[in-house]
């Protein structure tokens, strides 16, 4: 049973650009949820995908955005990159996305933004 | 909202001794609070959870933590160290629809 996967696993670019990262969540979970940890601090909330829609949303610009395909994978979009948006992008998923629900994490994505 | 606190960014014990990592919550509502231990280069796995059914509750590899809420507590604690244990580990609290607000960490040291 594969667990979540990300990719790519690191990514550099330059202020301006776009990204695009990709999270396939654990078998016969639908939902999914986005991190961002920054170097030496805990991951915070982006965002949650359930049922193809955007269900609830953390601190971040409109910069960040999402969405849900239909076999429950998702993509987290980051436009006019900053510098400040170099970290390691965390996806995670679960079922449902109650919140007793075990949330399982990939990997994660590495961004590096020059 | 609901946030955690972890107190003490690093934490370094010697291996075979006492491991104890600080977390306090804060919450309008009763808590769902997580454990989740974080090594070098990867992602976050899940050593224990606390969903009300006990206040004791028992994870993975060793690891246990107690609610406690009077004191808005949910210290992690292991009896015997192992140098594998060496790692960040965060605390964090759900919210009604299960987003994580996750504390800080606390990078713990196993010295031999």
């Amino acid at each position: 049973d594969a667990g979540v996967t990300q990719s790519p696993t690191h990514l550099i670019k330059t202020r301006g650009q776009q990204v695009t990262l990709r999270c396939s969540p654990k078998s016969g979970h639908d939902t999914v949820s986005w991190y961002q940890q920054a170097l030496g601090q805990g991951p915070q909330f982006i965002f949650q995908y359930y049922e193809e829609e955007e269900r609830q949303r953390g601190n971040f610009p409109d910069r960040f955005s999402g969405h849900q395909f239909p076999n429950y994978s998702s993509e987290l979009n980051v436009n006019a990159l900053l510098l400040g948006d170099s970290a390691l992008y965390l996806c995670a998923s679960s079922l449902v996305g109650g919140s007793t629900d075990t949330q399982y994490f990939g990997p994660g994505t590495r961004l590096t933004v020059l | 909202a609901q946030s955690v606190t972890q107190l003490g960014s690093h934490v370094s014990v010697s291996e075979g001794a006492l491991v104890l990592l600080r977390c306090n919550y804060s919450s309008s509502v009763p808590p769902y609070l997580f454990w989740y231990v974080q090594y070098p280069n990867q992602g976050l796995q899940l050593l224990l959870k606390y969903t009300s059914a006990a206040t004791l509750v028992k994870g993975i590899n060793g690891f246990e933590a107690e609610f406690k809420k009077s004191e808005t507590s949910f210290h992690l604690t292991k009896p015997s160290a192992h140098m594998s244990d060496a790692a960040e580990y965060f605390c964090a609290v759900t919210g009604p629809t299960g987003d994580m607000r996750f504390g800080a960490g606390t990078r713990l040291t196993v010295k031999p």
